[in-house]
């Protein structure tokens, strides 16, 4: 059971909308913790898709873009494409755990 | 261009003691802010932390694992090992091994290795 609660699975048509919600509590999200997003494609190790609540590193199309408030961060993909299905995690720290924690992982279908 | 890699043994007995290793290139272990940490995955599950080294040889460790976990670092060879001691079926996984950076956007994991599959079985 994880720390950092996702839904199990999201999907959208091509060129749709899409949002993955992370729900924390006090001591991480709420604590303030910035929140990171992690992007799995089928058979890889995850890569870092938005980091500090709301930057992309590069290389990252804007069509990726994330939020927080208060003890929830989201993650949006909007004109979603087929290479997009993927599984997607978030993170941010935990002060009771003192170390990193995961969501459990949201499986994105491009229907 | 940061790269890490794992290896190890890809079989383990129950009981045994996993011994992995993480190499690493692009970056120094002795710069100040710099960690890697160990990341598993169970086959069809979510991403678990496990371990954290710091520069200044901090060491965090997941609470749930702490007394089956060593993390060290060896600068001089670009490496970083862990140890997992009582290996059972439960821990077979996917170990990754990652940079962890710290900025003022918060602490992440912006570099990743390829994984290695670590099975326990008898």
């Amino acid at each position: 059971q994880s720390v950092l609660t996702q839904p199990p699975s999201v999907s959208g048509a091509p060129g749709q909308t899409v949002t993955i919600s992370c729900t924390g509590s006090g001591s991480n999200i709420g604590a303030g913790y910035d929140v990171h997003w992690y992007q799995q494609l089928p058979g890889t190790a995850p890569k870092l898709l938005i980091y500090g609540n709301s930057n992309r590193p590069s290389g990252v199309p804007d069509r990726f873009s994330g939020s927080k408030s208060g003890t929830s961060a989201s993650l949006a993909i909007t004109g979603l494409q087929a290479e997009d299905e993927a599984d997607y995690y978030c993170q941010s720290y935990d002060s009771s755990l003192r170390g990193s924690v995961f969501g459990g992982g949201t499986k994105l279908t491009v229907l | 261009q940061i790269t890490l890699k794992e290896s190890g043994p890809t079989l383990v007995k129950p009981t045994q003691t996993l011994t992995l290793t993480c190499t690493f290139s692009g970056f120094s272990l002795t710069s100040s802010g710099v960690g890697v940490a160990w990341i598993r995955q169970p086959p069809g599950k979510a991403l678990e932390w496990l371990a954290l080294i710091y520069w200044n040889d901090d060491k965090r460790y997941s609470p749930s694992l702490k007394s089956r976990l060593t993390i060290t670092k060896d600068t001089s060879k670009n490496q970083v090992v862990l140890t997992m001691t009582n290996m059972d079926p439960v821990d077979t996984a996917t170990y990754y091994c990652a940079h962890r950076t710290i900025t003022a956007a918060g602490h992440y994991f912006d570099y990743w290795g390829q994984g290695t599959l670590v099975t326990v079985s008898s």
